[in-house]
């Protein structure tokens, strides 16, 4: 069963505009899910978790149990912000990737 | 600290052969997981060692397998390749007593396996 859904591989948006990178999961315990980002030619690394309920880089990720999503936000984009951005679950005893969305920053 | 390190960077094999991959974790941390990559796609969780031990493991089958060394590093071992098991395969590394083994992974640059 897909657990982690993200529905566009590919985004572009221009500097200073807001992003926004969509995930869905389907779990039906409490799970925690974190967002992986990974920039050119560097190693997958972490971005934010949401039981942290930190801000990183200027990034913001809501957990809604309701719409069972974990979209990840920032109100302005920037060209270092261009990478490739995962989402991901734990169940605990598993982690499941999405597919990724590939983020593109236009200056 | 180099971080997570894994051997060798590149890999081809010809279908049916075994393939080892090494991984060391990052200094200070306990627990190693694999997870395999395919192109255009996220990672997939292989399975987790902590303490010498598989913990979990994910829908893969039992050609792969592993071992975590007493120093932490670790190895997944694939026997009787196939095509499709071409792929990146990811190591990374986390600390169970620093918020558990999911709490924050610092991966490897990976080994890109190529099955001929």
């Amino acid at each position: 069963a897909q657990r982690v859904t993200q529905p566009e591989k590919l985004l572009s948006v221009f500097k200073g505009a807001p992003v926004e990178l969509k995930c869905n999961y389907s779990y039906s315990g409490s799970p925690e899910l974190f967002w992986y980002v990974q920039y050119s030619r560097q190693r997958l690394q972490l971005l934010l978790r949401h039981i942290s309920r930190e801000s990183i880089k200027g990034f913001t990720a809501d957990l809604n149990k309701g719409e069972t999503s974990f979209h990840l936000k920032k109100p302005f984009a920037q060209e270092e912000d261009s990478a490739m951005y995962y989402c991901a679950l734990t169940s605990g005893n598993q982690f499941y990737f999405g597919t990724g969305t590939s983020l593109t920053v236009i200056p | 600290d180099a971080g997570v390190t894994q051997s060798p960077t590149h890999l081809i094999k010809t279908r049916g052969q075994q393939v080892t991959l090494r991984c060391s974790p990052k200094s200070g941390h306990d627990t190693v997981s694999w997870y395999q990559q395919a192109l255009g796609q996220g990672p997939q969780f292989i399975f987790q060692y902590y303490e010498e031990e598989e913990r979990q493991r994910g829908n893969f089958p039992d050609r792969f397998s592993g071992h975590q060394f007493p120093n932490y590093s670790s190895e997944l071992n694939v026997n009787a390749l196939l095509l499709g098991d071409s792929a990146l395969y990811l190591c990374a590394s986390s600390s169970l007593l620093a918020g558990g083994p999911w709490n924050e992974q610092f991966f490897g640059p990976g080994t890109r396996l190529t099955v001929l």
